[in-house]
């Protein structure tokens, strides 16, 4: 499809192990933004890259997240340690960027990410 | 601290009813965004408001941005069960290192019973 993807949708991780979350953006889209949700939440910025430079990471709550786009397009939202308070969906979600002057985003259906 | 304060949280109606779900800020939004999401997915995009006053109808859904930018609402007519989900509200701002990101709101989680 032409939308935003992501993988995997559901991921189990044990306290301590690292996960990579998986984002493929709408094609040709330059903005990519990364928002972590808790259950009945609103999305909670993260990190943003415009092509492969990662121009925002004020959203990042610890040094354990890492967020990389190396060639413009897809782009992988790490996460090393995982502790509890890391369960909760993942959403990204990309735009036109400087293109739309409306800043509308389009989203992935996100992954959800337990941590046991 | 929560920048666009979304009310109510829940709400919880008949089909057939009217309802109004508000979104204040004291910041001013370049332009604003209403979503709905249901379980397991991302949100949708509804509708982009840009102009202060601007008033957009999608079907049985009103969308109005205040005046100055910092506010909007949304009106549901006649409401069904398929309108149930959460809906959210999120500002963009431009210039300097925003980007566009968004500011959400906590998100109104709506019932329709049939």
């Amino acid at each position: 499809g032409a939308g935003v993807s992501q993988s995997p949708r559901y991921k189990v991780a044990k306290r301590g192990q690292d996960v990579a979350l998986r984002c493929d953006p709408i094609s040709g889209h330059v903005s990519l933004f990364w928002y972590q949700q808790a259950l009945g939440q609103g999305p909670e910025f993260l990190t943003y890259f415009q092509n492969e430079a990662q121009l925002d990471k004020s959203g990042l709550p610890s040094d354990r997240f890492f967020a990389e786009r190396p060639e413009g397009s897809v782009s992988t939202l790490k996460i090393q340690r995982t502790q509890q308070e890391d369960s909760a969906v993942y959403l990204c979600a990309s735009s036109g960027g400087l293109r739309d002057s409306r800043y509308e985003q389009y989203f992935g259906p996100g992954t959800r990410l337990t941590v046991t | 601290t929560q920048l666009l304060e979304q009310s109510p949280q829940f709400l919880s109606i008949q089909e057939g009813e009217n309802l109004t779900v508000y979104c204040n800020s004291s910041s001013v939004f370049s332009s604003l965004q209403w979503y709905r999401q249901e379980p397991g997915e991302g949100p949708v995009l509804l509708v982009t408001v840009v102009t202060g006053g601007e008033v957009k109808k999608l079907k049985r859904l009103t969308f109005q941005f205040g005046d100055a930018r910092k506010d909007s609402s949304l009106h549901i007519t006649a409401a069904q069960p398929g309108d149930t989900g959460l809906y959210l509200c999120a500002g963009a701002r431009a210039g300097g290192t925003s980007y566009g990101k968004l500011t959400f709101g906590q998100g109104t989680i709506l019932t329709v019973h049939p």
